[in-house]
């Protein structure tokens, strides 16, 4: 079954850098469009960015726009989001999520997210 | 603000209908396919409905629709375990992002 496992997370000062890594398996990774989601404490879900299933074109929220970078290694099954600049608005448990097949704009699966503390 | 609009809390009792809406414009709900994600107790949000599709394993007591610009998803013969937030979420086309609502948070009673 579809697996995605995140993991790069933790404590980091404000104005750093964090990078996430979202180990995916059970589905053709080279063919889903594949999503970042956060959740602030206390918060409900927002987006922060997509990347097309070839790594060719990203989209991103703009609260993260210029400081997040979404990318993907199709030979590694892997997803990232590279996180510079950090905020203590930033600290939240992130998702790395998969796009549905026929409609890879929405998300299908989850995974158990991660959380990213930053914090003096 | 969230581009969605949900109520923020809706009830119910075992064995009722409950309908929770998602409001939002033609560039988003308008447009595109909804998908709702439920989470509980602030685990990991799951998908229980794309589009008019159930994902597997999710029971089909769970059903949604789109009118115009507003979506709907419906629990018929509402479960103890149902209670949990719920979002909408789309594609916005003018915003080239995705976007959710505020979620809802059903307490079955």
């Amino acid at each position: 079954q579809v697996q995605l496992v995140e993991s790069g997370g933790g404590v980091v000062q404000p104005g750093g850098s964090l990078r996430l890594s979202c180990a995916a398996s059970g589905f053709t990774f080279t063919g889903d469009g594949m999503h970042w989601v956060r959740q602030a404490p206390g918060k409900g879900l927002e987006w922060l960015a997509f990347i097309r299933y070839d790594g060719d074109m990203a989209y991103y929220a703009d609260s993260v726009k210029g400081r997040y970078t979404v990318s993907r290694d199709n030979s590694k099954n892997t997803l990232y989001l590279q996180m510079n600049s950090l905020r203590p608005e930033d600290t939240a448990v992130y998702y790395c999520a998969k796009g549905v097949t026929l409609y890879q704009l929405l998300i299908g699966t989850w995974g158990q997210g991660i959380l990213v503390t930053v914090s003096s | 603000q969230s581009a969605l609009t949900q109520e923020a809390s809706v009830s119910g009792t075992v064995g009722q209908k409950v309908t929770l809406s998602c409001t939002g414009n033609n560039n988003n709900i308008g447009s595109y396919g909804v998908a709702w994600y439920q989470q509980v107790s602030h685990g990991a949000p799951k998908t229980v409905m794309f589009g008019n599709s159930l994902p597997s394993g999710i029971p089909d007591r769970f059903s949604a629709s789109k009118s115009g610009t507003t979506a709907s998803l419906t629990i018929s013969g509402l479960q103890p375990e149902d209670e949990a937030d719920y979002y909408c979420s789309t594609w916005d086309y003018s915003l080239s992002a995705a976007v959710f609502g505020g979620g809802t948070k059903l307490t079955v009673l």
